[in-house]
This record gives C-alpha cells, structure tokens and sequence, in this order.
C-alpha cells in the first residue's frame, strides 16, 4: 500500500530563508507525486507534480521538488521565503496503474509553513 | 472558466440529521473525487466517482455515507444520521482523466459542523 510521510507538522523560517519541507513515500511502483498548498478556509492548489519526466520539478511561486529514487523523497524547496508562503503544504501520492483505483490521492499528514518577518 | 465549486461553504447540522454536500466540477470533467479532512490531519480518500458510476468507494465509511454523480447534475455527498464525529472538511476534486498523473483541481470545501 502506498503511504506518505511528512517530517515535521510545523517548520518556521525567517523571510528571505531558504524553504525545505519533507516528503517521504512508501510505493511498490514508482508513483506520481505532487505538492499541494492550501490557505486558510480555501481548497488545494497544485504547486508541482511528478510524473516520471525530469526528476527536478519545477512549480508556481517559486518552488521546486527533486525525486530521489534511492531514499524515496520528493522534498520540496524555495531558495528564498516570502510572508505570502505562510500556509500548509501537503504531499501526495497516486499509484499509475491500477485502472479502478483510478488517481486517488494518498496524502501526508501535512507541513504548516510558518514565515517570520 | 469556473473551478470547482461547493456549497454550501459552511453546514450545521444537529445530531442525527442529514447533511448532502454538493459539487460542480470543472466544465468537461467526467471524474470526482470526494475527501475528508478531520482537524489537525491530512485529506483522505473518501470515494472515486464518474458519470452515473462508483468507482472506487474503499475510503467511505460503511453506514450512513453515499454518493452520486449523475448524468446530469452536481455530483452529491451524503451522511445520514450525522454525529459529532462527521464534523469536518470535505473536499471535492474533479478531473478530466482517470490518470493518476493528472492534476486534481480542488473546490473551496464544504466545513460540516454537528452540534
């Protein structure tokens, strides 16, 4: 069974500091990853997502996740924090080939970004 | 073009009463996907549903939970008999492939408190 691990329920940076939130996974396949961030009250937004292209993943705002096959992570980073980053990141996991299942999404448990000015 | 949406935005509801959440996905989005979002924890995977069919209903609670996505129409989530532990975030998605490697687009979610 897929599963997902966010280290740290809560990480607070300095604006201007360099953002690095943790995203482990557990998948008998390689799977699709991706990061999502939500707002306050407000659904998901997608920032990047892994699909077994460039193992470097490019998102919006700035950030960026590299998959490592060998220790299974697909940690996410910002060079450089800004206020309007303050939110809860969440990682999650789909499984690309079982067909019922279809794309359901495994997620973490979550990672509340907080920046400090 | 319009995203996902929900409503209601915010539902109470006393013990024992039913709740039906709706969701309009994106224009042309065949594929649903309704999660939970207890306090302090991540989503979970409630049900998987396209047009007219239940796809994967593995994360639905037993009893009192059900849902459908009509030919035409919203599709709706429904908990009968609410308790106090249904009080949560539900969170509707749709997409317009069953890939895994395609995007979710997210709604704004429906906040149930039971009183």
């Amino acid at each position: 069974a897929q599963s997902v691990t966010q280290l740290g329920s809560h990480v607070s940076v300095s604006e201007g500091a360099l953002v690095l939130l943790r995203c482990n996974y557990s998948s008998s396949v390689p799977p699709y990853l991706f990061w999502y961030v939500q707002y306050p009250n407000q659904g998901l937004q997608l920032l990047l997502k892994y699909t077994s292209a460039a193992t470097l993943v490019k998102g919006i705002n700035g950030f960026e996740a590299e998959f490592k096959k060998s220790e299974t992570s697909f940690h996410l980073t910002k060079p450089s924090a800004h206020m309007s980053d303050a939110a809860e990141y969440f990682c999650a996991v789909s499984d690309p080939m079982i067909y019922n299942q279809g794309g359901k999404l495994i997620f973490g448990q979550g990672t509340e970004l907080s920046v400090k000015p | 073009n319009a995203g996902v949406m929900q409503n209601p935005r915010h539902l109470v509801r006393r013990r024992g009463q039913e709740a039906r959440l709706r969701c309009s996905p994106v224009k042309g989005h065949s594929h649903v996907y309704w999660y939970r979002q207890l306090p302090e924890e991540g989503l979970k995977f409630m049900v998987y549903l396209q047009k007219e069919n239940i796809i994967d209903e593995s994360g639905m609670p037993k009893e009192r939970f059900s849902a459908e996505f009509p030919k035409e129409g919203p599709s709706i989530l429904r908990i009968q008999q609410v308790v106090r532990g249904d009080s949560a975030a539900y969170f509707c998605a749709s997409s317009p492939l069953w890939q895994g490697s395609d995007e979710q687009y997210f709604g704004p979610g429906t906040r149930l408190t039971v009183t």
